[in-house]
Formats: C-alpha cells, sequence, structure tokens
C-alpha cells in the first residue's frame, strides 16, 4: 500500500525557522510536491523535487532524499501569515496522480 | 484569471438526493482531478481524466461519476447522497508534459448531507 506520514501539528515562534518533516513508503515515485492550505482555503503550490537535494525558493526550502523515502520543508523568517496547514504529496506514475499525507498544521505564536 | 472554478460553494442535501459539483478551468489544462477531503485527513482522489472523452477512477469512486465532454469542464455527480459523503471537494486541473507540473485547485464545495 501507499503511506505517507506527517506531524500533524507543530508550532513554532514568530520570525524562527521551522522543519516539517514528510516520510513516504509508495510503490513508485516520480517526485514529492509540498502545497499550503490556509483554512477554509483551497491548497496552493509550494515546492517539487524529483532530485536527492535541497530546492530553495526564497524563504521556504524542500529538501528529499529518495533512498531514506524522506522529505522535509524549512520556513525562515516566519510570518503570522504561514500559520497553515502543509500538505506532502507524491507523484506515483506518468499519469501524475498523487498521493496526499494529512498535513501539518502550523501554528505561529508571537 | 479565473483559474478552476467550482459551484456551489456550499450545499446541503437530503439523504437520498442527487446534485452535480460544476468544476471548470480556463487554462487549457488536459489533466483534471476530483479530490475529497476529510477532517484531519489528506486529499482522496475520486476520480481524474487525462483529456476530453476519457475518465479513470481513483481511489474512492464509489458513489460518484463524472464526464468529460469539454477540456474545460469536469463534472462530478452524485447520484443518492448518502452520509458518509459529507465532505470537501476539490476540483483540480494541471498540463501535461512532465511530472513536476503543479496542480491548481478550485476554492472547493462544502457539502453536507443531512
Amino acid at each position: 500500500g501507499q503511506n505517507i506520514d506527517q506531524p500533524t501539528e507543530m508550532t513554532a515562534t514568530e520570525g524562527a525557522i521551522v522543519q516539517i518533516n514528510c516520510t513516504y513508503q509508495t510503490s513508485g515515485f516520480n517526485g514529492l510536491f509540498w502545497y499550503q492550505q490556509h483554512a477554509g482555503e483551497a491548497p496552493t503550490f509550494l515546492s517539487y523535487n524529483v532530485l536527492d537535494g535541497l530546492e530553495e525558493k526564497g524563504r521556504f526550502s524542500s529538501f528529499l532524499s529518495r533512498s531514506k523515502g524522506y522529505s522535509y520543508l524549512l520556513l525562515k523568517e516566519l510570518q503570522m501569515k504561514d500559520s497553515a496547514s502543509y500538505l506532502c504529496a507524491v507523484s506515483l506514475d506518468s499519469n501524475y496522480q498523487l498521493i496526499w499525507g494529512a498535513g501539518t498544521k502550523l501554528i505561529i505564536k508571537p | 484569471n479565473a483559474g478552476v472554478t467550482q459551484t456551489p460553494k456550499f450545499r446541503i442535501l437530503k439523504i437520498g438526493q442527487s446534485m452535480t459539483l460544476q468544476c471548470t478551468q480556463d487554462m487549457n489544462h488536459n489533466y483534471m482531478y476530483w479530490y475529497r477531503q476529510d477532517p484531519g485527513m489528506g486529499l482522496k482522489l475520486i476520480y481524474y481524466s487525462v483529456g476530453a472523452g476519457i475518465t479513470d477512477k481513483g481511489e474512492v469512486p464509489n458513489g460518484y461519476n463524472v464526464s468529460r465532454s469539454t477540456t474545460e469542464d469536469f463534472p462530478l455527480r452524485l447520484e443518492l447522497a448518502a452520509p458518509s459523503q459529507t465532505s470537501v471537494y476539490f476540483c483540480a486541473s494541471s498540463r501535461p508534459g512532465s511530472s513536476n507540473q503543479p496542480q491548481h485547485f478550485g476554492d472547493g464545495t462544502r457539502l453536507s448531507i443531512l
């Protein structure tokens, strides 16, 4: 079966750094996505990794280790607007179907 | 730019009623998807389509039907609503070509079956 694990909830302080982890066991792998979802809103795309290593995009970075089935999303200089759920999703095959984790709710405190 | 548009935004149905959730996109994306999102759970794929006239089942297709007569539209039909179908439904679309194409989501339809 397919399995993606993320912590349910995390709390961090405004201005700090937080790392949200995602581990996966899937029958195939064609890349890993991170999405942000504010409460009551649609998911929006943050990053994509298919090769091992770190991808940096402003305050957000995403890391992938395919051999370990592991990814993390790193958020720097946290702002109150970063309070949201962060969803990890694995692409299995060329039809681009995604398997989604349950998401990590990130709470930012002043 | 409209992107992916879903209607209605909210709906309450009685058990056994039927309805169609509408989804349209103006980005000329070939790939379209329907998901449901339950509290504390990941998005679950109901149906997807890789182009007009082609649809296929996802993880949780029972109780739903879809059609794809045009590139733009991908409606989801609930024939006999059941309380287990209470959920938030998201439609999404993406470009084909390479696996790094992200999915673009509509704002969702919040459906309650009572």
